[in-house]
């Protein structure tokens, strides 16, 4: 039932590890995005994904890679951890870019602790 | 660059009505969005304002006014487990649709 769903929900790693967040939607959505929220919650997107391509990558390492498989998966690789790289991150999912309307539906996040 | 503005902390008591209030500065401007966050979970969407007006939903309303780039969030009856973080977000077109957050406004509600 759970609408987006993300694995894993705590990640605890040293630096320098290379790791993967998994993230599926079945709502059916065109568009899914990466989050990254920090100690304060700010709240910054890191790429956003409509129909399998790539459609926003803000400024972000080049550690960080997403794949989408498909449209309704928004994985996120990260290699080369850093201590930096700690925080929560949330995907999301929408129902249409091109819509003049936006509702996103974010999954639970994942912890993740580099030490 | 894009940009929006809301408080960092708001305090009320329960029973109570709050507003909270975000600016925005964002070229290709489409909406304005709402979302409550409670400590440990995820973004929940609460409303989104396309139009000028207030737009109602039981105990929370939502207002915008483009001309002032100007909205805001009306609690009414605040009750202990609106206690959460609360984000305003704006949706606008440059190239393609984005998204872009506030920094978001804790809200403390005291009994």
């Amino acid at each position: 039932d759970t609408a987006v769903s993300q694995t894993p929900k705590y990640l605890v790693t040293q630096m320098g590890n290379d790791k993967s967040i998994k993230c599926e939607q079945n709502l059916g959505h065109d568009t899914m995005y990466w989050y990254k929220q920090d100690s304060k919650k700010f709240l910054k997107i890191m790429f956003s994904y409509n129909n399998k391509e790539l459609i926003i990558n803000e400024t972000v390492p080049n550690r960080f890679s997403p794949k989408s498989p498909d449209k309704a998966h928004l994985n996120l690789h990260i290699n080369s951890l850093e201590l930096g790289d700690s925080a929560v991150y949330f995907c999301a999912s929408s129902q249409d870019l091109r819509g003049a309307q936006e509702t996103q539906y974010f999954g639970p996040g994942t912890r993740l602790l580099v030490l | 660059g894009q940009s929006l503005e809301q408080p960092s902390e708001v305090t009320a008591v329960e029973g109570a009505i709050v507003q909270i209030n975000c600016t925005y500065q964002t070229s290709g401007f489409y909406g304005l969005s709402w979302y409550q966050q409670h400590d440990g979970g995820a973004p929940t969407f609460l409303s989104y304002n396309a139009l000028d007006g207030l737009e109602e939903t039981g105990r929370f309303s939502s207002f915008l006014s483009r001309s002032d780039s100007y909205g805001y969030l009306l609690l009414q009856e605040l009750q202990m487990k609106d206690s959460a973080s609360y984000f305003c977000a704006a949706f606008y077109y440059t190239g393609g649709f984005k998204t872009i957050f506030g920094a978001g406004t804790r809200l403390f509600v005291k009994a």
